[in-house]
């Protein structure tokens, strides 16, 4: 069975720059979160998705948007892009009614 | 605010000892509480979850979770090396809260 998966696995990318994450959810999973991880710390939780409405989103910027589509695969949009958004980010799927979150591999994002 | 509070640790036990890890959280109406694994540029890896008070056990993994003193634990029996890992612990109240983790060492 495939497991959450992510793309890309690695990206570098320029100050002010926009980026486009992608997250395919395992099958049967309609919940998907997405979480910041900055190197030290733990995942820090910016937005959940269920059945295509935005459930719930941290404490980001606006530059910080996301999306599910009818297959329930999700896309993390970031805009201008600063240094600090330097991090792995995480895309978490869960059945619904369960708290059982399985992750991603995460893609590490580097703005230069 | 919600918090989860680790020790950054670094923890380092002998192989075959018993690795004690500690978490203490702010919301007292949380009530799913998680363990998750990670290893050096991976992604967290699911262990262990507790929802009542008291012990759950799993192979060499135990929880603890005390809800009155907002407490809750992870037990690593007959440590490996292969344990050694940054251990995050979460609690969900409509979202993940994790904890900054304990880096584990296991020696040989």
């Amino acid at each position: 069975d495939a497991g959450v998966t992510q793309s890309p696995t690695h990206l570098i990318k320029t100050r002010g720059q926009h980026v486009t994450l992608r997250c395919s959810p395992i099958s049967g999973h309609k919940s998907v979160s997405w979480y910041q991880q900055v190197l030290g710390q733990g995942p820090q939780f910016i937005f959940q998705y269920y059945e295509k409405e935005e459930r719930g989103r941290g404490n980001f910027p606006d530059r910080f948007s996301a999306r599910q589509f009818p297959n329930y695969s999700s896309e993390l949009n970031v805009n201008a892009l600063l240094l600090g958004d330097s991090a792995l980010y995480l895309c978490a799927s869960s059945l619904e009614g369960s708290a059982r979150a399985f992750f991603g591999q995460g893609t590490r994002l580097t703005v230069v | 605010q919600k918090e989860v509070e680790q020790n950054s640790g670094p923890l380092s036990v002998p192989e075959g000892a018993i690795a004690s890890l500690n978490c203490t959280y702010s919301d007292r109406g949380s009530q799913s509480f998680f363990w998750y694994r990670q290893y050096s540029g991976k992604s967290p890896e699911l262990i262990m979850f507790i929802y009542s008070n008291g012990d759950k056990e799993d192979g060499r993994f135990t929880a603890q979770l005390n809800k009155a003193s907002q407490y809750v634990s992870l037990l690593i029996r007959d440590s490996q090396p292969s344990d050694s890992a940054t251990y995050l612990c979460a609690f969900i109240t409509g979202q993940f809260y994790f904890g900054t983790g304990t880096s584990l060492t296991v020696i040989p």
